[in-house]
């Protein structure tokens, strides 16, 4: 059964950083590119961030770039999103995403997600 | 980037009836189109993916039509379990993009 947990989710203030991880289970990790959404309070959804299978291919939504870092270790079956210069407008629950078999760019398992509140 | 325009926003109906949302991008997307299911406080959950292939375990009243820039997903009889938010999402180029989302309710 594929699973996977988020955790890092705090109250952080503007212009903090924080550290995101997703701890992944009953799948080959390696074989699959990986992905953070995020979802503010009461809103839809938003892609934030993916990673290939290898850690050599990274894309960033623009709201995010040159803020956020995602990174990957296979070897501990872990992805992870580096989060710098927060601002308010990224509160939201940050959801680690697995792509498909039939597509990188699809979402097929979900975890349940960590809370980031951003607040002075 | 692609937008992705979700209609109606929210919509209500009785159980048993036929429920279509229909998902515009901005541009040609081909066969890109993906549409999730998310219910209160749970994450969302994959149904229908490439526009038209149900998800593996998702029930056979979902199904997905469409291409380039017209898309739709339909229930065919909806169930009390199908209340929820149902969002589109291409995967044809970055940024992945999502719709507004549909809120289906129970009328």
């Amino acid at each position: 059964e594929v699973q996977l947990v988020e955790s890092g989710g705090v109250v952080v203030q503007p212009g903090g950083s924080l550290r995101l991880s997703c701890a992944a289970s009953g799948f080959t990790f390696d074989d699959y590119t990986m992905h953070w959404v995020r979802q503010a309070p009461g809103k839809g959804l938003e892609w934030v961030s993916l990673i290939s299978w290898d850690g050599g291919t990274t894309y960033y939504a623009d709201s995010v770039k040159g803020r956020f870092t995602i990174s990957r270790d296979n070897s501990k079956n872990s992805l992870y999103l580096q989060m710098n210069s927060l601002r308010t407008e990224d509160t939201a629950l940050y959801y680690c995403a697995k792509a498909g078999y039939s597509s990188s760019w699809l979402f097929d398992y979900w975890g349940q997600g960590t809370l980031v509140t951003v607040s002075s | 980037d692609i937008q992705m325009t979700q209609s109606p926003s929210s919509l209500s109906a009785s159980v048993g009836d036929r429920v279509t949302i229909t998902c515009r991008p901005s541009q040609s997307i081909s066969s890109n189109l993906n549409w999730y299911q998310q219910k209160p406080g749970k994450a969302p959950k994959l149904l229908i993916y490439a526009a038209s292939s149900l998800q593996s375990g998702g029930p056979s009243r979902f199904s997905g039509s469409g291409s380039g820039t017209d898309f739709t997903l339909t229930i065919s009889s909806l169930q009390p379990e199908d209340f929820a938010t149902y969002y589109c999402q291409q995967s044809y180029s970055t940024p992945l993009t999502f719709g507004g989302g549909t809120k289906v309710e129970i009328k």
